[in-house]
């Protein structure tokens, strides 16, 4: 199985800030037939079920706003916040989608400061 | 808008079965993977299963497989998860998702349903 791992494990950023969260896969995630990354970006906030925020590593799911972005390839991949809102308070988790099982990280939570 | 809504949950003894269900609306259940991912209380996201469009394919997560059994029908356009032989650590918020078939994210999910397996 692929291991997600994330850091940091939380995280307080002040509003207007940039948030930097990190995801890390035991292996490759990019699938050469289509070079794509087959990594995802959740966001879940209190209560509530997780949201997609990206896909294909970099990919914005539609009606996601443009503070957030995606990067990384192949084992090493981020999720940027440019200017962090109070709405964005949530817990964020990767997950890969290259193999099964599907597998996701153990979550950052974001917090402000 | 599409909809996807579980039920079924509750509280059972260790041991005891439980049939979760997805009802989904507003798209084409029939073209869509499904997934069935599990959230225990205060931890992460845990995916369980999922099944391709006519349901000749499923996959189990380790710790479920041999108890836990995926299924779906398109007529019903719902998706369900018979669970068996239930243990504590089951107890979890369990999410219905759909996968928008590019690949195998999960683009929209209900809002889950709890089992609680205790004595």
């Amino acid at each position: 199985d692929i291991v997600m791992t994330q850091s940091p494990d939380s995280l307080a950023v002040s509003l207007g800030e940039r948030a930097t969260i990190n995801c890390k896969s035991s292996q490759s995630v990019l699938y050469t037939s289509n070079n794509k990354n087959h990594l995802a970006w959740y966001q879940q906030r209190s209560g509530q079920p997780p949201k997609l925020l990206i896909y294909w590593a970099s990919t914005r799911e539609s009606g996601v706003p443009d503070r957030f972005s995606g990067s990384g390839s192949g084992t090493d991949f981020t999720l940027t916040i440019s200017s962090l809102q109070a709405e964005d308070v949530a817990v964020y988790f990767c997950q890969q989608y290259l193999t099964t099982p599907r597998t996701f990280g153990q979550g950052t939570k974001l917090e402000i400061k | 808008e599409v909809q996807v809504v579980e039920s079924g949950g509750g509280l059972v003894q260790p041991g005891g079965s439980l049939r979760l269900s997805c009802a989904a609306s507003e798209f084409t259940f029939s073209n869509h993977w499904m997934s069935w991912v599990r959230q225990a209380p205060g931890k992460g996201l845990e995916w369980v299963a999922h099944i391709n469009q006519d349901g000749s394919e499923k996959y189990h997560v380790d710790s479920v497989k041999g108890r836990f059994t995926i299924s779906r029908d398109n007529a019903k356009n719902s998706l369900y998860l018979q669970m068996n032989s239930l243990r504590a650590e089951d107890t979890a918020v369990y999410y219905c998702a759909r996968d928008p078939h590019r690949g195998g994210d999960l683009d929209f999910w209900g809002p889950g349903t709890l089992v609680t397996v205790s004595s």
